[in-house]
């Protein structure tokens, strides 16, 4: 069965720090995907990383994978209160077919 | 405009009813999903069709049903059977490119069971 286990689950930051957001997952996959959630909203998608060593940015965050060590991390740089959000990472394993499994998700809080 | 609704953004039911929940897709996607979301909590996958007129039970099945006739079209009802119906109800759907399953979601259905 595969699993997906994100770190920290609850993230306090002030503005203008930077910190690093984990995701972990247990089968051999080479296709990640990360997405943002606002209170009461649906998923938006954020990134897709489909090889070894692939690394997207996208104003503030930048994600990346490590696919021997089953790990994709989501950076943020320099954080404003508009990143507060809650993020998932979900990860598309090769024998799952179609299906996706998600991490438990991010709930990042930028404060002033 | 590509994309996918679901209808209605708000549901009210009394328990013991059946309910369905409708997800359109115009995005040509042969794939498409149905999760719950309880507050707080990350996605659970119900059901999922990956074409037509075929669909798998995903990790909490029981008390939902589901119907696949069209591609674009992916219902989802919630039977009297479910014990605990109240919860936020996402609806996605995916086309293989390139190697990618990038899942793109509706807007959602909150639906309250009192």
């Amino acid at each position: 069965e595969l699993k997906v286990e994100q770190n920290p689950l609850f993230l306090s930051m002030q503005e203008g720090k930077n910190y690093t957001i984990y995701c972990n997952y247990s089968t051999t996959s080479d296709r990640l995907y990360w997405y943002r959630q606002d209170p009461g909203k649906s998923l938006e998608s954020l990134f897709v990383l489909l090889s070894n060593g692939a690394v997207k940015q996208e104003g503030r965050l930048m994600a990346s994978l490590d696919t021997k060590a089953r790990l994709s991390t989501l950076h943020i740089t320099a954080a404003v209160h508009d990143l507060s959000a809650t993020y998932f990472c979900a990860v598309d394993g090769e024998t799952s077919g179609s299906r996706l499994t998600f991490g438990e998700g991010t709930q990042l809080t930028v404060n002033p | 405009d590509g994309g996918i609704t679901q209808s209605p953004k708000y549901l009210f039911r009394k328990e013991g009813q059946n309910v369905t929940l409708s997800c359109e897709q115009n995005l040509n996607h042969d794939a498409m999903y149905w999760y719950r979301q309880d507050p707080g909590q990350g996605l659970r996958l119900i059901y999922y069709s990956q074409i037509v007129n075929d669909f798998q039970k995903g990790d909490i099945a029981e008390g939902y049903s589901v119907s696949r006739e069209k591609k674009e079209s992916f219902p989802l009802t919630v039977t009297s059977a479910q014990k605990n119906p109240t919860a936020f109800y996402l609806c996605a759907s995916s086309i293989r490119e390139t190697g990618s399953y990038e899942q793109y979601f509706g807007p959602g259905t909150r639906l309250t069971v009192t």
